[in-house]
C-alpha cells in the first residue's frame, strides 16, 4: 500500500462547477497534510496546509481532514481553466521541519470551459 | 508565501562534466532544503534532505559521490551532479522550509526547477 495515495485522474469538471480531489494515507500517526498545485512543466506550488480535523477555507479552495478515516481532501468551488493542474497531497509524519514530507502521485485535474 | 529561487533555470552540458545548481531562500532562513528530481509525467522524488552545516541526508538509491549536495548557510544549498550523463537528464527541484513559526515551519516551498540536459 502506497504510503499516500490519490486517483490518477484525469478528472474532468465543467467550468463554474466544484473540483474534489481526495487523498488517503496510511501513517495513522500523520500530523502535518498540504495540498501542492503543480503546472505542466513547472515545479509544485503550496496552495494550503491543514492540521487539525475539520475544514479550513482559503478563498475559492477548502482543505477538509478527517484523521479517523485517514483523509484529507481539496475542494475548488467556481472551477476556472487555470485550475487546470496536477494536484499533489502531501503528508509529514514527524515533528520538526526536517521531516519528510511524503507525497502522492498527484491528480490531473482539467477544466472543460 | 515564502520565495525559493533556483540557478541556473536550465542548463546543458557535455557528458562527463559537472553541473552545479544553487537553490536560495529569498525572504526568510531555511532550517532544511530538500532536493528532488522529477522525470516526465513522473512523481517527484526526494533525492537528499539537508540541514545548515551538516552532512546531507540521502535517500536510498541516490549516490551521495555523483550528487554532492553543500548547505552552506541558512539561505544557500547547492546540488552538483559530477560526471554527469544522459540518464542524468532531469527536472531537479529544490524546496526550503522553516519559514514560519509553529507547524508552519513544515511547509515546503518550491524553487523554480532547473531543467538539466545532458548530451
Amino acid at each position: 500500500q502506497k504510503e499516500v495515495e490519490q486517483n490518477s485522474g484525469p478528472l474532468s469538471v465543467p467550468e463554474g462547477a466544484i473540483a474534489s480531489l481526495n487523498c488517503t494515507y496510511s501513517d495513522r500517526g500523520s500530523q502535518s497534510f498540504f495540498w501542492y498545485r503543480q503546472y505542466s512543466g513547472k515545479s509544485p506550488e503550496l496552495i494550503m496546509s491543514i492540521y487539525s480535523n475539520g475544514d479550513k477555507e482559503d478563498g475559492r479552495f477548502t482543505a477538509q481532514l478527517n484523521k479517523a478515516s485517514q483523509y484529507v481532501s481539496l475542494l475548488i468551488r467556481d472551477s476556472q481553466p487555470s485550475d487546470s493542474a496536477t494536484y499533489l497531497c502531501a503528508v509529514i509524519g514527524g515533528y520538526s521541519s526536517a521531516s519528510k514530507i511524503i507525497f502522492g502521485s498527484g491528480t490531473r485535474l482539467s477544466i472543460r470551459p | 508565501g515564502a520565495v525559493v529561487s533556483q540557478h541556473p533555470s536550465r542548463v546543458i552540458c557535455k557528458s562527463g562534466t559537472s553541473v552545479k545548481i544553487e537553490c536560495r531562500s529569498l525572504d526568510f532562513q531555511a532550517t532544511t532544503m530538500f532536493w528532488y528530481r522529477q522525470f516526465p509525467k513522473q512523481s517527484l522524488m526526494l533525492m537528499a534532505t539537508s540541514n545548515e552545516g551538516s552532512k546531507a541526508t540521502y535517500e536510498q538509491g541516490v549516490e551521495k559521490d555523483k550528487f554532492l549536495i553543500n548547505h552552506a548557510s541558512l539561505t544557500l544549498s547547492t546540488l552538483t551532479v559530477t560526471s554527469a550523463h544522459p540518464e542524468d537528464s532531469s527536472f531537479y527541484i529544490c524546496s526550503a522550509s522553516g519559514a514560519g513559526y509553529d507547524r508552519s515551519s513544515y511547509e515546503q516551498y518550491f524553487g523554480p526547477g532547473t531543467r538539466l540536459t545532458v548530451t
